[in-house]
């Protein structure tokens, strides 16, 4: 199972853009990365997923260079409603293997 | 899109009794189910992987026969916490994929379980 890394916390203002950037050295050709949020007292919520270059929702983008073996979810112009924790995921298709969660980035948005 | 429900969303039990958590997808069959386990400000934990019709795989630590999982059903997984202790007061997710799905990636998790055993 890759293993992936993130920045623990990260703080931001109202209104600019979040980057947060996920390692995941040895991903494999069959997994996706996939991007949750976690507000407190609730279950993971999907935000993206990507497999390869860049993957846009009305939500966040998703940036993923030609190696795969890092992305980066951006946020733009983030809101409080935006502080939650976020995880990176690599999750292999086709399989019911088990997720395995790494520490998560907690994004605190202030004014 | 694929939804999974928890129920209760919380719970307050006594010490030594038992309590159960329901995990049910609802419009997709899963044959695998994942239970996890949150303390405050830390990440999820995996506990067990519970397989429909057979016994569940237990994640290294994770007591079986206090963290009793059933699968009874291609849509429903339980979790009984047994005898349970104030140190067994916790956040509990399960969570499931829609491999037939389109996007079969992608994992769908419970509302969450709050116990809290006093």
């Amino acid at each position: 199972l890759a293993k992936t890394t993130q920045p623990i916390s990260m703080d931001s203002y109202e209104g600019q853009e979040v980057n947060i950037t996920c390692s995941h050295n040895n991903i494999a050709t069959n997994d996706y990365i996939t991007w949750y949020q976690q507000f407190p007292s609730q279950g993971p919520r999907f935000i993206i997923q990507g497999y390869k270059t860049k993957v846009t929702n009305e939500v966040a983008s998703l940036f993923i260079p030609a190696d795969r073996k890092s992305s980066t979810l951006s946020l733009p112009r983030v809101s409080l409603s935006d502080t939650a924790v976020y995880y990176c995921l690599v999750v292999p298709t086709g399989t019911a293997s088990k997720l395995t969660f790494g520490t998560g980035t907690r994004l605190q948005v202030t004014l | 899109g694929a939804v999974v429900s928890q129920h209760p969303s919380r719970v307050i039990c006594k010490s030594g009794t038992s309590v159960k958590i329901e995990c049910r997808s609802l419009d997709f069959q899963a044959t695998t189910m994942f239970w996890y386990r949150q303390f405050p400000k830390q990440s999820l934990m995996l506990m067990a992987t519970s397989n429909e019709g057979s016994k569940a795989t237990y994640e290294q630590g994770v007591e079986k026969d206090k963290f009793l999982i059933n699968h009874a059903s291609l849509t429903l997984s339980t979790l009984t916490v047994t005898s349970a202790h104030p140190e067994d007061s916790s956040f509990y997710i399960c969570s499931a994929r829609d491999l037939g799905g389109q996007m079969n990636t992608e994992a769908f998790f419970g509302q969450g379980t709050r116990l809290t055993v006093v």
